[in-house]
């Protein structure tokens, strides 16, 4: 079945430097959207795109349906930056299949 | 106010026990979804719902049943507890905002079967 494999699966920064996240999709997807799971269990979204890119802050996030890939880059990381990231795709109207997460620990 | 509420938010049962997990929400969706999250394994879908009624199996719905009577509530439904059911689990609602077709999370409800 469609699948959403997201990489890596864990990731140490220190404050102040950055990375990307990604998520890859064995088929084509509608839509992608980025949640981070705060130290509640919260799921918070992040972004939501059907195409290109959108930034808030310290996070930018592009998504390409040709290329089957999302990415969530993180730029000067904050230690409240840790915690889960997911992806999250729909091929279809209503389906919406997650990837197994990134731990992120954002060290002092 | 857009919110999906879920409740219980942590519940602890016996094995074979029945459980009741309710999502409710306030913004007239009308799809929504349950999902659970375990370690490693990121959320699994396990029932979609179109609309009042009208519900389609996710990609683990066994040992689970749901229930929507009303397009703002959607319960899920455990008739006999296992512990490998130990989860916690999430419900979504989902609908048209300014950025697009956004997923809109409850909580989570911790449960635990013993």
């Amino acid at each position: 079945g469609d699948q959403v494999e997201q990489s890596p699966s864990a990731l140490s920064l220190h404050e102040g430097t950055g990375s990307a996240l990604r998520c890859n999709f064995t088929t084509t997807m509608r839509a992608v959207q980025w949640f981070r799971k705060n130290s509640r269990g919260s799921l918070i979204n992040l972004f939501y795109l059907a195409s290109g890119t959108k930034e808030n802050g310290r996070l930018k996030s592009a998504f390409d349906s040709k290329e089957r890939y999302s990415t969530l880059h993180i730029r000067d990381a904050q230690l409240e930056d840790s915690g889960t990231y997911f992806c999250a795709a729909s091929s279809n109207a209503y389906k919406v299949i997650f990837g197994k997460g990134t731990h992120l620990h954002v060290l002092p | 106010d857009m919110k999906v509420t879920q409740m219980p938010r942590y519940l602890i049962k016996r094995m074979g026990e029945n459980v009741l997990l309710e999502c409710g929400q306030d913004m007239s969706h009308e799809t929504m979804y349950w999902y659970r999250q375990d370690p490693g394994l990121g959320l699994q879908l396990i029932y979609i719902s179109y609309d009042v009624d009208s519900n389609s199996e996710g990609d683990i719905p066994k040992g689970y049943r749901v229930s929507r009577k009303k397009r703002e509530h959607f319960s899920l439904i455990l008739d006999s507890a296992k512990t490998n059911q130990t989860s916690v689990y999430f419900c979504a609602s989902r609908g048209q905002t300014h950025s697009g077709n956004t997923l809109y999370f409850g909580e989570g409800s911790r449960l635990i079967v013993v």
